[in-house]
């Protein structure tokens, strides 16, 4: 299994840019997430879903757009690149049931110029 | 508004000097409390996962412990190999999100 695979692992954008964060998952998960890290603050979730056809919105959705077609992949579009957007962006699934652990991603680093 | 607080921010330790990191949260309906261990530039792993107040757990040097407001996590006699971001994470009753802390930054001197 390759677990959580998330292309591509670096990015630079041009403002006004767009884009699409692939994350792809072979455990047969029904839920995942992305979430976007900054330097001292922790993981604050954009989206999530807890499967195919069904997403919701997490704290800082603003920005961007999700899709589940398949229960293996969650991409992420950004579709107006911001400086603000410039983060490290990790995907993570997990089983559903009650508290499964979540399995991450590499990470994504993303710099808007 | 739910919220997971971790402290401290950062924290040195000694090779062999024990201490432990703490995760408060106010929360509506705490499903479950989760700690992972993050490297740099690497994803999170996942270290343990506790259901309530009582509950213990350990792997090697590491022992997680939660109460109905906080988790601590206790580090006994750590290597600098045990350096790293702990983040501590919680799941709600009334959804399917896992709400994350701040994290501490850890480092273990020689």
């Amino acid at each position: 299994n390759a677990g959580v695979t998330q292309t591509p692992k670096f990015r630079i954008l041009k403002i006004g840019q767009s884009m699409t964060l692939q994350c792809a998952q072979d455990m047969n998960h029904n839920y995942m997430y992305w979430y976007r890290q900054d330097p001292g603050m922790g993981l604050k979730l954009i989206y999530y879903s807890v499967g195919a056809g069904i997403t919701d919105k997490g704290e800082v959705p603003n920005g961007y757009n999700v899709s589940r077609s398949t229960t293996e992949d969650f991409p992420l579009r950004l579709e107006l690149a911001a400086p603000s957007q410039t983060s490290v962006y990790f995907c993570a699934s997990r089983r559903r049931g009650l508290n499964t652990e979540a399995f991450f991603g590499q990470g994504t680093r993303l710099t808007v110029v | 508004e739910d919220q997971v607080t971790q402290s401290p921010e950062a924290l040195r330790l000694q090779e062999g000097e024990s201490s432990s990191l703490n995760c408060s949260y106010t929360v509506s309906g705490l499903r479950g409390l989760f700690w992972y261990r993050q490297d740099p530039g690497k994803g999170p792993e996942f270290l343990f996962t506790l259901y309530s107040a009582g509950e213990e757990k350990e792997k090697e040097r590491l022992k997680a412990t939660l109460t109905k407001k906080e988790s601590f996590l206790h580090i006994t006699a750590p290597k600098p190999e045990d350096s790293a971001t702990y983040l501590c994470a919680v799941t709600l009753n009334r959804d399917d999100k896992i709400i994350f802390g701040k994290g501490t930054r850890l480092h273990i001197l020689p």
